[in-house]
């Protein structure tokens, strides 16, 4: 039943070094999201595929990269994680863009980063 | 000024209460309002998606679009432990031509039995 599945649910990783998480969808969106969420704060996006279209947000910083190898794959790459990079990382979908009402986004249950 | 505030709570109400839950928003652009309920350590999931203001009801949700005043509301009635959550409201800007969505920072409810 699942539609936006991501692995692992809780990620350990030292400081600096390199760190990935997936995220699968079986829903056939065109569309996908990442963000981060850090404690008591809204989701932040960092990027978005529409279909193999890249779209970075202004203010992610370069340390962060994304993959989408095929429609239900994304990847997000942090290259050197920091201490400020502990957060949620939260996938969503959603469908095709462009339509005359948005789709709504369907999120994963995030994946949980600790930066030692 | 932020575009969308929402009172971070915490709010502790007893169950069987009425809930009412609360975003104001700036950008006058925001077109559709959507409510997500994020359980602790899960993702955002859709509760209520609306477009037009005035009412919407799903169960024991409503959720209220004015538009006039740039102010949405979401209402819990009978409210039960399970519905103990934090609560995000959502907005997009359909003319931005990215639908992207842009978040109040969430009410955290806690229904006490």
């Amino acid at each position: 039943d699942a539609m936006v599945i991501q692995n692992p649910r809780y990620q350990v990783t030292q400081f600096g070094k390199p760190v990935t998480l997936s995220c699968s969808q079986t829903l056939n969106h065109n569309v996908m999201y990442w963000y981060q969420q850090k404690s008591s704060q809204a989701p932040k996006l960092l990027f978005h595929y529409y279909d193999k279209d890249f779209n970075n947000e202004a203010d992610t910083p370069d340390n962060f990269q994304s993959r989408r190898p095929n429609t239900s794959f994304c990847f997000l790459d942090i290259r050197s994680p920091g201490l400020g990079d502990a957060a949620m990382y939260l996938c969503a979908t959603s469908g095709m863009r462009g339509g005359a009402v948005p789709e709504t986004q369907y999120f994963g249950p995030g994946t949980r980063l600790l930066v030692l | 000024q932020k575009e969308v505030e929402q009172d971070p709570g915490p709010l502790s109400v007893p169950e069987g209460a009425i809930v009412s839950l609360n975003c104001t928003y700036s950008n006058s652009a925001f077109q559709y309002f959507m409510w997500y309920r994020q359980y602790s350590r899960k993702g955002p999931e859709l509760l209520m998606y609306t477009y037009s203001s005035g009412n919407k009801e799903d169960g024991r949700f409503t959720a209220q679009v004015d538009k006039s005043s740039k102010y949405i509301s979401l209402f819990i009635r009978d409210s039960q432990p399970s519905d103990s959550a934090t609560y995000l409201c959502a907005m997009i800007d359909s003319g931005a031509g990215s639908y992207q969505l842009t978040f109040g920072k969430g009410t955290k409810l806690s229904v006490i039995p």
